[in-house]
């Protein structure tokens, strides 16, 4: 059974910059959700796709969007990149769908500095 | 706006000893709470998890106890070993939820 992978493991973009976080979710799992850790606090929730849709999205702006694809794996796009976006960004998958989350497998993160 | 807050950001215990975690919630939809763990450069993991239904639940070293009325849950860990040094995160969910809302940690050094 694979785990959650992501890539890269970090990255250094400019501001105003674009960038494409990768993510493959656990074999078996159908959903996933991004969240952001910024340095001090706890992770905080993007948004999570399920069927290839996002079905719920916390407090971030648009320049924040996803993918997800059949093979259940995710991309977070995030555009015009702001000083505060530096971050670990962490992908996890989970069974849950439009369920209750009974709890998620994480990936190891991605650590985006923005300079 | 926090919903689930660990109040304290570092603890320090001696190995053997009884770690104790706390975390308080503010959600009263909140019926889900669970207990991760991250060391460096890794994910959390996934450690222990709650029902509101109990107010209680063990495994192994690990207890995690939940208080409702008081909106306060906390994490026991007895015997506390080196390789429990690590951040612990709380967090929880409400019925038909879909994303979990995480505490900002608490960061365990055990001393041997």
């Amino acid at each position: 059974e694979t785990g959650v992978t992501q890539s890269p493991t970090h990255l250094i973009k400019t501001r105003g910059q674009q960038v494409t976080l990768r993510c493959s979710s656990q074999s078996g799992h159908n959903t996933v959700s991004w969240y952001q850790q910024a340095l001090g606090q706890g992770p905080q929730f993007i948004f999570q796709y399920y069927r290839e849709e996002e079905n719920g999205r916390g407090n971030f702006p648009p320049r924040f969007s996803g993918l997800q694809f059949p093979n259940y794996s995710s991309e977070l796009n995030v555009n015009a990149l702001e000083l505060d976006d530096s971050a670990l960004y962490l992908c996890a998958s989970s069974l849950g769908g439009l369920r209750r989350n009974y709890g998620y497998t994480f990936g190891s993160g991605t650590r985006l500095t923005v300079v | 706006d926090q919903q689930v807050k660990q109040n304290s950001p570092s603890l320090s215990v001696q190995e053997g000893r009884i770690s104790i975690l706390n975390c308080d919630y503010t959600n009263s939809m909140f019926d889900y709470f669970l207990w991760y763990k991250k060391y460096p450069a890794e994910g959390p993991t996934f450690l222990i998890s709650i029902s509101s239904i109990k107010d209680k639940n063990e495994d192994g070293r690990f207890t995690v106890f939940l208080n409702k009325s008081a909106k306060h849950l906390s994490l026991h860990i007895v015997p506390s070993q080196p390789g429990d040094s690590a951040v612990y995160f709380c967090a929880a969910s409400a019925t038909n939820d879909y994303k979990l809302s995480f505490g900002a940690g608490t960061t365990v050094t055990v001393r041997a």
